[in-house]
């Protein structure tokens, strides 16, 4: 597609239910990365693939998180057992090649209650 | 360790001033880049630039310009003529060239331009 699609835009979630969001990056964009963002930060990174092998996990905050990327296009963050400590927007970035711009997607808005 | 301070939490102007992001850096890379984001309202991060550390030559697109000055680690962001479209979050970003490829965000500043 033109650009990076996240789905679905807002969810609410019950505290201890499991969650999962999707990415489609840009067509073609070998890297892709999942970043979260409180309310008032800046983005943090949490995990980097580069098609489906995933190399760099070391913003994963615990093991509740879990991300996938099969066949090294669509995406999937996975929360389980989740907290209100987990409330943010997780924002989908892809790019062509390392040192490529991210292209970012709109968001999805997490609310745990 | 990176790090990237964005001191200015929130500005506010009114229209057709100029105004200017700040935007210090830390990293013990002698390699990376530099970017700066807008964040509109509806959330998606725009791209505006991207900054190698060998190039310390300022840069202008339209009513924007950016100065970065490796000797003081900063890489700031003026926005000249300032427009009431101009308003947004700001982020300015590091990235290592070799190494982990995330990008470092800073706080952001969010940018209020009055009519």
């Amino acid at each position: 597609g033109a650009g990076v699609s996240q789905s679905p835009r807002y969810k609410v979630a019950k505290r201890g239910q499991d969650v999962a969001l999707r990415c489609d990056p840009i067509s073609g964009h070998v890297s892709l990365f999942w970043y979260q963002q409180a309310l008032g930060q800046g983005p943090e990174f949490l995990t980097y693939f580069q098609n489906e092998a995933q190399l760099d996990k070391s913003g994963l905050p615990s093991d509740r998180f879990f991300a996938e990327r099969p066949e090294g296009s669509v995406s999937t963050l996975k929360i389980q057992r989740t907290q209100q400590e987990d409330s943010a927007v997780y924002l989908c970035a892809s790019s062509l090649a390392g040192s490529g711009p991210q292209g970012f997607g709109a968001g999805t808005r997490l609310s745990v209650l | 360790a990176q790090k990237v301070t964005q001191a200015q939490t929130e500005i506010s102007v009114v229209e057709k001033e100029d105004v200017t992001l700040d935007c210090v850096y830390e990293t013990r890379d002698t390699t990376y880049y530099l970017f700066w984001y807008k964040q509109p309202p509806s959330g998606e991060l725009v791209f505006l630039i991207r900054r190698n550390s060998f190039d310390e030559q300022n840069e202008i697109s339209g009513r924007y310009s950016w100065n970065f000055q490796k000797s003081t680690s900063s890489f700031n962001f003026t926005i000249t003529a300032s427009q009431v479209v101009d308003s947004a979050v700001y982020f300015c970003a590091l990235k290592e060239i070799q190494g982990a490829q995330k990008l470092v965000f800073g706080q952001g500043t969010r940018l209020t331009i009055n009519p």
